[in-house]
């Protein structure tokens, strides 16, 4: 059974930096790209970008890059998203999922609610 | 680049049918046969409902559909059901530098 688990709930300070992770299971991790999706509170999704485990290759979308770094440690299974100084804007629930095709996300984290506040 | 528009909600009753449309450019919806939809209920990850426009996964409803024309695509819900009532996000491929970008979401309410 595929699955996509997530790291738990952080409350950060801004300007603080975090790295949150995605472990998958149940496939070739190295294989399919990982896509990670911001919810912003009560707002809808958006393409932050995706990284392949194979070789870390990565693509952003203009609006995060920059401001988000994609990572992943093929060895153990697991994808990470980082910010190195938050911000109060970044508070959000942050999904990965399995990029099986263009626009296909095929299986999700639970996600990971990021606050931000001081 | 901006989201795609779709609209804030739309509702029917049960057994009936509603469309979303999901707006975009040629750029986007219009330029490539690469729009998904993902339904989404609260406190819950999206899940996947149609692909390629109109791929229907293995386990979705055969009542749910989709289709495109132009630059907009559309996902119908056939025969409504109570379980149906979430939100709703199409998404779009955009090209080599955008590369993916959802739409707004519409919330469907079952009467």
């Amino acid at each position: 059974e595929v699955q996509l688990v997530q790291s738990g709930a952080e409350v950060k300070k801004p300007g603080e930096s975090l790295r949150i992770s995605c472990t998958g299971s149940g496939y070739n991790f190295t294989t399919d790209w990982i896509a990670w999706v911001r919810q912003l509170p009560g707002k809808g999704l958006e393409w932050m970008g995706m990284i392949y485990p194979g070789d870390s290759d990565t693509r952003y979308s203009p609006s995060f890059q920059g401001q988000v770094t994609l990572s992943a440690d093929k060895s153990i299974s697991t994808a990470y998203l980082q910010w190195s100084s938050l911000k109060a804007s970044d508070t959000a629930i942050y999904y990965c999922a399995r990029h099986l095709a263009v626009v296909t996300f095929d299986f999700w984290g639970q996600g990971t609610p990021v606050t931000v506040s001081s | 680049q901006s989201a795609l528009t779709q609209p804030r909600s739309v509702s029917g009753s049960p057994g009936q049918s509603v469309t979303i449309s999901c707006t975009g450019t040629i750029s986007d919806v219009g330029g490539y046969n690469y729009v998904s939809w993902f339904q989404q209920h609260p406190g819950k990850a999206p899940k996947l409902m149609i692909s390629d426009v109109s791929r229907r996964p293995s386990g979705v409803p055969n009542r749910f559909s989709g289709s495109k024309s132009g630059n907009t695509a559309s996902l119908t819900i056939s025969g409504l059901q109570a379980e149906d009532e979430a939100d709703y996000y199409c998404c779009s491929y955009a090209g080599t530098y955008t590369f993916e970008v959802f739409g707004t979401g519409t919330k469907v309410t079952v009467l």
